[in-house]
């Protein structure tokens, strides 16, 4: 089975805090992907990696960076907590191709105080 | 650019009996693919059932099916049998292919709640 490990389930942190995300799978899977939950709003992409340093915008990137030095790993990262920024986390991976789906993570849910 | 709406928030449904949520869609392309997420509480977003918009026919597993409707650009999932394990929220996704990129564009989500 594909596995799509987030480091964390539940995160608190304060204003101003720099913040890392982790994930990790184990499928040696091409793509991998950030999105942000929220009630209403459904799952939006914050920032997504084809590759090993390969990275690319979603829609929602503002606030955050990531960084991908091997296959199996993509972080997160706030570089400066806000309260808005104050929801749950997916990460996601795939194989390359349009029909492939994506696993994910069982989430991280992120309280900045 | 596309857009997936879901425009039921939340359903139930009770045990044993059918349900079906909706969600249309808007693209340009020809060639896409949809997909239905299922989010138990608290547990891992997995896959419930896929459609290549070429294929004609609508895609089945075991209780779940669709009814897509390419011209109307609609893609309802269908839950026969509603089991009380079905209780999740879900969301459908959309997938073009020719931006080059594999992102998804969800659907804000349907809350689905079976009851005893």
């Amino acid at each position: 089975d594909v596995k799509v490990t987030q480091s964390s389930r539940y995160l608190v942190k304060r204003t101003g805090e720099k913040v890392f995300l982790e994930c990790v799978q184990d499928m040696d899977h091409e793509n991998m992907f950030w999105y942000r939950q929220d009630p209403g709003l459904g799952l939006r992409l914050i920032y997504f990696s084809y590759d090993v340093k390969m990275k690319e915008k979603g829609d929602i990137p503002e606030g955050y960076s990531v960084s991908r030095e091997k296959k199996e790993r993509f972080s997160l990262i706030l570089e400066s907590a806000s309260t808005n920024q104050t929801s749950m986390y997916l990460c996601a991976s795939s194989l390359g191709g349009a029909k492939n789906i994506q696993y994910f993570g069982a989430g991280t849910r992120l309280s900045v105080l | 650019a596309q857009t997936v709406t879901q425009s039921q928030p939340e359903m139930s449904v009770q045990e044993a009996e059918t349900v079906t949520l909706s969600c249309t869609y808007d693209t340009s392309e020809n060639n896409y693919y949809l997909f239905w997420y299922k989010q138990p509480p608290s547990r891992q977003m997995i896959l419930v059932i896929r459609q290549e918009a070429y294929k004609q026919q609508n895609a089945t597993e075991n209780r779940f099916s669709v009814n897509f409707q390419k011209a109307a650009k609609s893609f309802s999932l269908k839950i026969s049998d509603s089991q009380l394990g079905d209780t999740a929220m879900y969301f459908c996704a959309f997938m073009g292919t020719t931006s080059g990129t594999y992102k998804y564009i969800f659907g804000t989500g349907t809350r689905l709640k079976v009851l005893a």
